[in-house]
């Protein structure tokens, strides 16, 4: 148990859905990484929060938005959804903002868009 | 394009022998490398990482070995065991720019 957690662990929704992933990170990390990991593709770094703040961006859809809040939970929102999305999306977290650093990953949502 | 490559999507092994898992990468500005393991069901763990200042980091059976002129990098297990069998993903950042890129991953089997 990495004492990242995710919610919820699947959901099934249909095209043109919003939908909102929850994380919570360990306990005093104050770094929030998403990930997408489609079929056969390894893990796609989203976007990353630090202390509730954006700190870096990747290959984030803009149909894709993300927030940190003051207990430091993240969300992932995720609209307009299209079959393409249909992907497990991985929350992970790190004491620190800077790299290098070891992020330890939840146990992923997976996602299902019909 | 894909920065940082595993090019064997699947390894089988036979439990204690050696699991040789490659990865290369192509951005020279990666300055540090981490390998972390997935089974089933699970999120990815970490397992180990070296910085390129490095060319050997040993973890007890796990030692990642990096070649920076080819930029390739390789996790040898020894000896393998079958509880060793999941999907390891290799993964490299640049301090500078706040990114871990993950390769895709590749798949071991370690059969007893």
């Amino acid at each position: 148990d990495s004492g990242v957690t995710q919610t919820p662990k699947h959901l099934i929704t249909a095209t043109g859905q919003r939908v909102t992933l929850r994380c919570s990170p360990r306990s005093g990390d104050l770094s929030v990484y998403w990930y997408q990991q489609s079929l056969d593709q390894g893990l796609q770094f989203l976007i990353q929060y630090y202390n509730g703040e954006e700190r870096a961006k990747g290959n984030i859809l803009e149909r894709f938005s993300a927030q940190q809040f003051p207990d430091l939970h993240s969300e992932l929102n995720l609209s307009s959804l299209e079959l393409g999305d249909s992907a497990l999306y991985f929350c992970a977290s790190s004491q620190t903002s800077r790299l290098p650093n070891e992020q330890f990953f939840g146990p992923g949502t997976r996602l299902t868009v019909l | 394009d894909q920065q940082v490559k595993q090019n064997s999507p699947s390894l089988s092994v036979q439990e204690g022998r050696i699991s040789i898992l490659n990865c290369d990468y192509t951005n020279s500005m990666f300055d540090y490398f981490l390998w972390y393991k997935k089974y089933p069901a699970e999120g990815p763990t970490f397992l180990i990482s070296i910085s390129s200042i490095k060319d050997k980091n040993e973890d007890g059976r796990f030692t990642v070995f990096l070649n920076k002129s080819a930029k390739h990098l390789s996790l040898h297990i020894v000896p393998s065991q079958p509880g060793d069998s999941a999907v390891y993903f290799c993964a490299a950042s640049e301090t500078s720019y706040d990114k871990v890129i993950f390769g895709p991953g590749t798949s071991l089997s370690v059969i007893p």
